[in-house]
């Protein structure tokens, strides 16, 4: 159980474009996701917080209006790099947890890697 | 800001001998966790310790927590092959309704036959 998909599980885009990235809890509910952004050989920066039907809260230094996150259902979110730019070139990680009293386990998804040329 | 640290940032055994990594942070915590992550793939829980544990035994590994030390450590016994990976240590530290995790920098072991 708790399993997490994301999709694409990579992907190529030119600089200006905007990519969209899914993150889905496939047999749970998540009543919060986090995407997390790693660069390669580095540890795992989270960028954002969302729970379903609010807005995200997002950590310090990551740019909202660039980084679009929609965590409209309680089994989808979805993160979107707009005008993305060769220095987003990342592997981008969501993870999910069901909530309650004090959830302390996060699921990971499998990952996306974007590349921007 | 980087919370946990992790060393070695790099470790090289044979099979069958032990793995020992270790983690330091610098805030309280409410519990911390040990991840693993294969190459260019997502992260998999191995095993979260209570800020009130001081050891935790999972199979084949072992984790103990020093909050006096703001330390822990993560042992695999009888190493596998299988077991190459970089390994992650997670500190979870606020008191809201969900848990936020800041990861150390990991630790890469490779594991040879």
């Amino acid at each position: 159980g708790a399993v997490v998909s994301q999709h694409p599980s990579r992907v190529i885009c030119k600089s200006g474009t905007s990519v969209k990235i899914e993150c889905r809890s496939l047999d749970f509910q998540a009543t919060t996701m986090f995407w997390y952004r790693q660069f390669p050989k580095q540890s795992l920066m989270l960028m954002a917080t969302s729970n379903e039907g609010s807005k995200a809260t997002y950590e310090q230094g990551v740019e909202k209006d660039k980084f679009l996150i929609n965590h409209a259902s309680l089994t989808l979110s979805t993160l979107t790099v707009t005008s993305a730019h060769p220095e987003d070139s990342s592997f981008y990680i969501c993870s999910a947890s069901w909530g309650g009293p004090y959830q302390e386990t996060q699921y990971f998804g499998p990952g996306t890697r974007l590349l921007v040329l | 800001s980087q919370q946990g640290e992790e060393d070695p940032q790099a470790l090289s055994i044979q099979e069958g001998e032990n793995a020992t990594m270790n983690c330091s942070y610098k805030t309280s915590i409410n519990n911390l966790q040990w991840y693993r992550q294969n190459s260019g793939r997502g992260l998999v829980h191995l095993i979260l310790i209570r800020s009130n544990e001081r050891e935790k035994h999972s199979g084949r590994l072992r984790v103990t927590l020093d909050t006096s030390k703001k330390s822990s450590s993560l042992l695999i016994t009888a190493s596998r092959a299988a077991d190459t990976a970089s390994y992650f240590c997670a500190t979870d530290g606020t008191n809201s309704g969900y848990s936020t995790l800041t990861f150390g920098k990991g630790t890469m072991l490779l594991v040879s036959p």
